[in-house]
């Protein structure tokens, strides 16, 4: 499978509920960073967690890392009816790790009923 | 500070005919990035490019693709003798003149549509 690969495809959830999605990733990175991309738009940066932070939080986003699983999950709590949108997690490889640009996965498609 | 921009936003054009895409970077960022997404898919790196300098075209196609960041205006993705295969969103991101694996700033993106 390929670097940077989110799971689940795709979630559906209610209103005020938490959203979770996890991405997994293959070689050695410098860091993780989640885009948000809405239908047909280009990429929101969300949050970068280097590859010495376990965690990281900026308002609603909780992210995590595990370096020793090369894993990393996207927490979103109390979500709403506009975070409704694609989620991708992107690496960054450590040097020599491969190319010099992000490598991102195939992305979690999330919608919130209202 | 505007962010990056990149255009045109559509472009349509004919197999066999020529698309020139473009970027120009968030003020004071000197990285240039170049990413395709095809539908449903995440994007894939292309190019990685300085000023007057591409860094990194391993994710570039053999032929037709090529990619510039002249000195002075904006990055260039030229694909020649476009195909339907082609039909993609490109996307540009920028980072600043820091150590790699800094935030990267996407751009709206070109949607290209070869008929």
């Amino acid at each position: 499978s390929q670097q940077g690969e989110e799971d689940p495809q795709a979630l559906s959830i209610q209103e005020g509920e938490n959203a979770t999605m996890n991405c997994s990733y293959k070689t050695s990175i410098n860091n993780l960073q989640w885009y948000r991309q809405n239908s047909g738009r280009g990429l929101v940066h969300l949050i970068l967690i280097r590859s010495n932070e376990r965690e990281k939080h900026s308002g609603r986003l909780r992210v995590t890392l595990d370096t020793s699983k090369k894993s990393s999950s996207l927490l979103i709590t109390a979500s709403r009816a506009a975070d409704t949108a694609s989620y991708f997690c992107a690496t960054d490889a450590a040097s020599g790790g491969g190319a010099d640009g992000l490598t991102f996965g195939k992305g979690t498609h999330l919608i919130i009923q209202p | 500070n505007a962010g990056v921009m990149q255009n045109p936003r559509h472009l349509v054009r004919r197999r066999g005919q020529e698309a020139r895409l473009r970027c120009s970077p968030m003020k004071g960022h000197s990285h240039v990035y170049w990413y395709r997404q095809l539908p449903e898919e995440g994007l894939k790196f292309m190019v990685y490019l300085q000023k007057e300098n591409i860094i990194d075209e391993s994710g570039m196609p053999k032929e037709r693709f090529s990619a510039e960041f002249p000195k002075e205006g904006p990055s260039i993705l030229r694909i020649q003798q476009v195909v339907r295969g082609d039909s993609a969103a490109y996307f540009c991101a920028s980072s600043p003149p820091r150590e790699r694996g800094d935030t990267q700033y996407f751009g709206p993106g070109t949607r290209l549509t070869v008929l």
